[in-house]
């Protein structure tokens, strides 16, 4: 099984601040690899999708990147509703696996 | 509007049954994968399983953690997707969510690589004596 390792776990930012959120595979997935933004008491949402794709109605500050092993998931400038639990996933494979997430806290 | 509504949620005890479904509407249900993602209380997500498209047959794939207990299935004429969870464990208890899958425009022909696009509410499974 392919494991995905988010760092860091908990994140503390302030409003306006550049947010980077990394996610390590235990072996290549090339560019199968989405990212998603989850709010308490509500379901995942789909940000980023093939490593470095904006699903659409999703705001442009959010931006992934990365192939192989070593991806990124940068908030170009925090905004209030982006306080929320963050995962990457793989899709190369079976089993799909998820990160452990990460949690952007307000600072 | 593409939406998932998931039912079937409740109290069940060790060693019990339980079945999900998940009503889908706004898009070519056989066209999709579809998926069951699970969470427990204060974890991460969890991939539970998957069954392909009409192209690919309505094939299944599990975790290995629910793999012989747990069923995917789907009701096309209903538009209807749907979990049986049977020998249900106390850490069986999480949230539920139906997902749709979308085929990535990077793959080639013949290549499925499909992410999560759409989630539903989610419907929450206690198992518990």
């Amino acid at each position: 099984d392919i494991q995905m390792t988010q760092s860091p776990s908990t994140l503390s930012a302030s409003v306006g601040d550049r947010v980077i959120i990394t996610c390590r595979a235990s072996q290549s997935i090339s560019s199968w690899l989405a990212w998603y933004q989850q709010k308490p008491g509500k379901a995942p949402k789909l940000l980023i999708y093939d490593a470095s794709s904006l699903e659409s109605g999703v705001p442009s500050r959010f931006s992934g990147s990365g192939s192989g092993t070593d991806f990124t998931l940068t908030i170009g400038s925090l905004q209030p509703d982006d306080f929320a639990t963050y995962y990457c996933q793989h899709y190369i494979n079976y089993p799909l696996t998820f990160g452990g997430g990460t949690k952007v806290e307000i600072k | 509007e593409v939406q998932l509504v998931e039912s079937g949620g409740g109290l069940v005890q060790p060693g019990g049954s339980l079945r999900l479904s998940c009503a889908a509407s706004g898009f070519t249900f056989t066209d999709h994968y579809m998926d069951w993602v699970r969470q427990a209380p204060g974890k991460g997500l969890e991939w539970v399983g998957r069954t392909r498209n009409k192209a690919n047959s309505y094939t299944t794939e599990y975790a290995a953690s629910v793999k012989g207990r747990f069923t995917v299935s789907r009701d096309v004429s209903k538009n209807s997707l749907y979990l049986q969870m049977n020998s249900l464990k106390t850490e069986d208890t999480a949230v539920y969510y139906c997902v749709r899958c979308t085929v990535s425009p990077l793959a080639r022909t013949g290549q499925y690589f499909s992410y999560m696009d759409v989630w539903g509410k989610g419907t929450t499974v206690t198992v518990s004596s």
